[in-house]
């Protein structure tokens, strides 16, 4: 069965620094793009950010962009996202997705909760 | 940036009904337009890829369809269990943008 399932979150003050991972099982997560999406509570859903297989392209917007990084590690088929210099609105439930062609994902984890608080 | 907008925001039907629900971009692009279904407390879930494919294990009432700038999904016939919220998604140009979605009630 394909899994993706994300750790990490917490409730971090603002100007704080977390680090989300992603894991993978029944695939390996080696063999794709991944991304990051998250969603505000109540809110829809924002991308935030995407690998490519060898970790040599990542993309972001602006929202994030110079805050967030994106990399992963081959050997242990684990994708992370290192985010720094937190605001209370980056607080939301941090989906990783696979990557299906042009874009599209079509695995999901259940996400975790990133909450930026003093 | 590709804004997408999608309407209407709440759709609401009745069983065995048909649902179409509108996802309009700011420019044209490619086919590369995504569909996913989010139920409540859950994950989006892949409903439809590169404008009309339809992912695996998703039932045949769903269809997408549309080009350049106006995609369409449509529900064929409403099931209880399609309550969600739906949201199209494009993947031609970063940054990659979701449209704001749209809420589907069983009456």
């Amino acid at each position: 069965e394909v899994q993706v399932l994300e750790s990490g979150g917490g409730l971090v003050q603002p100007g704080g620094s977390l680090r989300l991972s992603c894991a993978a099982s029944g695939f390996t997560l080696s063999n794709y793009a991944v991304s990051w999406v998250r969603q505000a509570p109540g809110k829809g859903l924002e991308w935030v950010s995407t690998i490519n297989t060898s970790g040599g392209s990542a993309y972001y917007p602006d929202s994030v962009k110079g805050r967030f990084t994106i990399s992963r590690d081959n050997s242990k088929n684990i994708v992370y996202l290192q985010m720094n210099s937190l605001r209370a609105e980056d607080t939301a439930v941090y989906y990783c997705a696979k990557n299906v062609g042009a874009g599209a994902l079509d695995y999901w984890g259940q996400g975790t909760l990133l909450t930026v608080s003093s | 940036e590709i804004v997408l907008t999608q309407s209407p925001a709440t759709l609401s039907l009745s069983p065995g009904e048909r649902a179409t629900l509108s996802c309009r971009a700011s420019q044209s692009f490619n086919n590369y337009l995504a569909w996913y279904q989010q139920k409540p407390g859950q994950a989006p879930r892949l409903l439809i890829y590169d404008a009309s494919n339809r992912a695996t294990g998703i039932p045949a009432r769903f269809s997408g369809s549309g080009s350049g700038t106006d995609f369409t999904l449509t529900i064929s016939s409403l099931e209880p269990e399609d309550l969600a919220v739906y949201y199209c998604q494009q993947g031609s140009t970063w940054p990659l943008t979701f449209g704001g979605g749209t809420k589907v009630e069983i009456k």
